[in-house]
């Protein structure tokens, strides 16, 4: 139990199709996190909250569209994905300080049919 | 342009000899640096970090040794287990951005 959930653990969706995935942390955190993981590539940050505000979006395309309604929750809002964003999404939360580590969900497994 | 760098996809090492990871930095200004371990379909977990004010940090079979100059870190694992097998992630963060940058990953195999 790390302490960071994220729902569903698997999803399979159509290019065609808007879904969300879900995080939430119970670690009290001031700090969230989205990155992707592709196949034989480095985890990519996507974007960063501070204090609920958007910090950093890393250039990522419009059709991915965070929400964060409060310090302990996160969402990834997915529409007309296409098929190279299949990937594990992984949420992360930290103390929002210097130094200190960022805390994993186990991801959501996203495929795009 | 990869900022946080692991050239060793993969390593395969005997049940209780060392293993030894790798990993390179471009950004001076990065701070501190961390490494996490991940098994297949888990997220990733925080194994041990390191800040730029060290050379060395140690936490049981785990040592982490940083050399600035080189701008090379590496983890180091003694005696190595089967159960170390995994996937092991450098990253690095400077404390201004709150930002961690992440490698590629190296496969590490634990053979009994």
């Amino acid at each position: 139990e790390t302490g960071v959930t994220q729902t569903p653990r698997h999803l399979v969706m159509g290019m065609t199709n808007k879904k969300s995935l879900k995080c939430e942390q119970h670690l009290g955190h001031n700090a969230m996190y989205w990155y992707k993981q592709s196949a034989k590539k480095p985890l990519e940050l996507m974007f960063v909250y501070n204090f609920k505000e958007q910090t950093e979006n890393n250039s990522v395309p419009s059709r991915f569209s965070p929400e964060c309604p409060n310090s302990s929750h996160l969402f990834l809002h997915l529409h007309t994905l296409q098929p190279e964003d299949s990937a594990l999404y992984l949420c992360a939360s930290s103390q929002g300080s210097a130094n200190t580590e960022a805390f994993f969900g186990q991801g959501t497994r996203l495929t795009v049919v | 342009d990869q900022q946080v760098k692991q050239n060793s996809p993969s390593l395969s090492v005997q049940e209780g000899r060392i293993s030894i990871l790798n990993c390179d930095y471009t950004n001076s200004m990065f701070d501190y640096f961390l490494w996490y371990k991940k098994y297949p379909a888990e997220g990733p977990t925080f194994l041990i970090s390191i800040s730029s004010i060290k050379d060395k940090n140690e936490d049981g079979r785990f040592t982490v040794f940083l050399n600035k100059s080189a701008k090379h870190l590496s983890l180091h694992i003694v005696p190595s287990q089967p159960g170390d097998s995994a996937v092991y992630f450098c990253a690095a963060g400077d404390g201004a951005t709150n930002k961690l940058i992440f490698g590629t990953g190296t496969l590490l195999a634990v053979q009994p």
